[in-house]
């Protein structure tokens, strides 16, 4: 079936540290894929998508590039804030089919920032 | 737009008793998805509706839960009678039908602790 794989957390880095979170998925077609963050107490909310091969997906001072021939999505800021302390989910979600609008998630990263 | 709305945002109950968990859509939206979130078991989807139709409630645990959605602005998640491995933070989100812009915004998330 189809599925995401995430690099276990927590990820503990200084401030001004170069971020990677690892992002793998497995798919039977071509999915979208979509990094969304949870800030603490807060709802998920969408960081950056792409939807096709090759594309890259860019916000915030974070990117991610669609990698079909490895199949990733792995997310990557040059230097990470203190404010950027929260939990970054990985997902898919199918371009047909009959639940092309359920998203399957990763089980989460947590990222702590230290000054 | 106020965003998905949920309420209450933080509810205590004893075992044996019934909960309901609302989320007021983002309008015009017409996807609703109910997630559960524990340390345990990370984020599971537990049903969507299309249209106020449920597509697909494969996530429910069991049948102490159910969730309806009289209208296109409304929905409701109930658990009766609760139990205590019920606590968790319980996530509404919308979205509108596939596209390049597909995006499911969350509401900020119903605690449920039960004692």
């Amino acid at each position: 079936g189809n599925s995401v794989t995430q690099m276990e957390g927590p990820v503990t880095l200084s401030e001004e540290a170069f971020l990677t979170i690892n992002c793998t998925y497995t798919a039977t077609g071509y999915p979208s894929l979509f990094w969304y963050v949870q800030y603490p107490g807060e709802g998920l909310q969408l960081l950056l998508k792409a939807t096709k091969a090759d594309d890259k997906g860019s916000n915030k001072g974070f990117e991610a590039t669609y990698r079909k021939e490895t199949t990733s999505f792995h997310l990557e800021k040059g230097s990470v804030q203190v404010s950027d302390s929260a939990v970054y989910f990985c997902a898919l979600r199918m371009n047909y089919g009959g639940a092309t609008n359920k998203l399957i998630f990763g089980t989460g990263t947590l990222l702590a920032v230290q000054p | 737009d106020a965003g998905v709305i949920q309420s209450p945002r933080h509810e205590v109950t004893e075992m044996g008793q019934e909960v309901t968990l609302r989320c007021k859509p983002i309008s015009g939206h017409d996807y609703l998805f109910w997630y559960r979130q524990t340390m345990m078991r990370g984020l599971e989807l537990l049903i969507y509706f299309n249209n106020n139709v449920p597509i697909d409630d494969s996530g429910m645990p069991e049948d102490r839960f159910s969730a309806k959605m009289p209208n296109a602005s409304f929905s409701t998640l109930k658990i009766q009678p609760s139990e205590p491995r019920d606590s968790a933070v319980y996530f509404c989100a919308s979205s509108l039908a596939g596209g390049a812009s597909y995006e499911q915004y969350f509401g900020p998330g119903t605690r449920l602790t039960v004692t």
